[in-house]
């Protein structure tokens, strides 16, 4: 159980288009997504929370016009990576935590990743 | 400042050996977890202790919390080739609304 899916894998687009990645928690439904990037050899960096039904809150230095979040029901979030430019490369991952009735609420489960290659 | 740091940055041991993975933090915490990620890969949960736990155990893996230290040790038994990856820490802090904050991860290569 707590499978995470994220599509699609790997992406490559042309500078200045838009690229949608989906998050999806597929056996459990989360309340409250996550949406981190990462760069190559370096850590997680936590970019936004995505809350079903509300609003995205983003993480300081974030641009949310640039990256549009839309949770719409329990069991999915998708980003937006909007005019994307060779710098927004990088590898985008997601997590979803579980609702507190199903156990195991301090957990984040988490999505295989996005490999974004914009050129 | 940033949370959840992690040393060694990276490291590297024949397979049968212990390998300790040590990771700080700077504030309270209501949890701390570990993950691995292997390259290129989604990050797999492997355990999480609780500020009122001091250790906790699964299978190989070993988990140590020092809260007076702000301090967790990671411990894999018997390493294999397999267990390479990198390793992170990553803290559910007291303020936080359960958003985690990851360390820089260490890299773990276990030598045939």
């Amino acid at each position: 159980g707590a499978v995470v899916s994220q599509h699609p894998s790997r992406v490559i687009c042309k500078s200045g288009t838009s690229v949608k990645i989906e998050c999806r928690s597929l056996d459990f439904q989360a309340t409250t997504m996550f949406w981190y990037r990462q760069f190559p050899k370096k850590s997680l960096m936590l970019m936004a929370t995505s809350n079903e039904g509300s609003k995205a809150t983003y993480e300081q230095g974030v641009e949310k016009d640039k990256f549009l979040i839309n949770h719409a029901s329990l069991t999915l979030s998708t980003l937006t990576v909007t005019s994307a430019h060779p710098e927004d490369s990088s590898f985008y991952i997601c997590s979803a935590r579980a609702l507190p009735a199903q156990g195991r609420y301090n957990e984040q489960f988490f999505g295989p990743g996005t490999r974004l290659t914009v050129l | 400042s940033q949370q959840g740091e992690e040393d060694p940055q990276a490291l590297s041991i024949q397979e049968g050996e212990n390998a300790t993975m040590n990771c700080s933090y700077k504030t309270s915490i209501n949890n701390l977890q570990w993950y691995r990620q292997n390259s290129g890969r989604g990050l797999v949960h492997l355990i999480l202790i609780r500020s009122n736990e001091r250790e906790k155990h699964s299978g190989r893996l070993r988990v140590t919390l020092d809260t007076s230290k702000k301090s967790s040790s990671l411990l894999i038994t018997a390493s294999r080739a397999a267990d390479t990856a990198s390793y992170f820490c990553a803290t559910d802090q007291e303020t936080s609304g359960s958003r985690l904050t990851f360390g820089e991860g260490t890299q773990l290569t276990v030598n045939p």
